[in-house]
């Protein structure tokens, strides 16, 4: 079976600009998260999905949405682009919201704005 | 607010060498603790899970446990080798009921290079 996927996985944009990132979770799994990791840090939590709804929101400004499609695929957008939003976009998918199970990891989307 | 710290930041070991990685948090009430792997530029790869009412998980030569009440988690890693080379991640696994929403606190991680 697939694992999670990201697209894409490199891309480069202007500050002011905007930027969707894709991802599939691994069939089945209904809940999705979106973390964000800058060099050298840990990853920080942004957003989880789950049945198409949004369960939880770390400490990101508005700038920052995301959705989840009826196939479980999940989108996140980031406005008015800043030099701090570069870096490693994680999506990662679980069966359900509670997460008692492992949760798994994509390979992420790597995010530079100049 | 829940808060992860990993010692060492960095360790460097002859091959075949046991070793140990601490991961301690702030907040004893966690559903549960998560150690990854990341190797460079790569996404994470879970090594372990442990639920909140267990002391400790094995995986082949891994071995994680975890003291809720002291707030501290280690991972053993037995004869150490090349391969093991990545950062490790330690995440505590937090659920809000009322929300109905799950999300893990991150260290910073441990970058282990393991010498042949």
């Amino acid at each position: 079976d697939a694992g999670v996927t990201q697209s894409p996985t490199h891309l480069i944009k202007t500050r002011g600009q905007h930027v969707t990132l894709r991802c599939s979770p691994i069939s089945g799994h209904k809940s999705v998260s979106w973390y964000q990791q800058v060099l050298g840090q840990g990853p920080q939590f942004i957003f989880q999905y789950y049945e198409k709804e949004e369960r939880g929101r770390g400490n990101f400004p508005d700038r920052f949405s995301a959705r989840q499609f009826p196939n479980y695929s999940s989108e996140l957008n980031v406005n008015a682009l800043l030099l701090g939003d570069s870096a490693l976009y994680l999506c990662a998918s679980s069966p359900y919201g509670t997460s008692g199970n492992t949760i798994y990891f994509g390979e992420g989307s790597w995010l530079t704005v100049v | 607010k829940q808060e992860v710290t990993q010692i060492p930041a960095a360790l460097s070991v002859p091959e075949g060498e046991n070793l140990v990685l601490n991961c301690s948090f702030t907040d004893s009430a966690i559903y549960n603790l998560q150690w990854f792997r990341q190797d460079p530029g790569k996404g994470l790869t879970s090594l372990l899970l442990i639920q909140s009412s267990q002391r400790e998980q094995t995986s082949g030569r891994l071995n994680a446990s975890l003291d809720k009440s002291s707030g501290r988690s280690t991972l053993y890693i037995a004869a150490s080798q090349p391969g093991d080379s990545a950062t490790y991640l330690c995440a505590v696994g937090s659920y809000d009921s009322g929300a109905g929403s799950y999300q893990l606190t991150f260290g910073k991680g441990t970058k282990l290079s393991v010498i042949p």
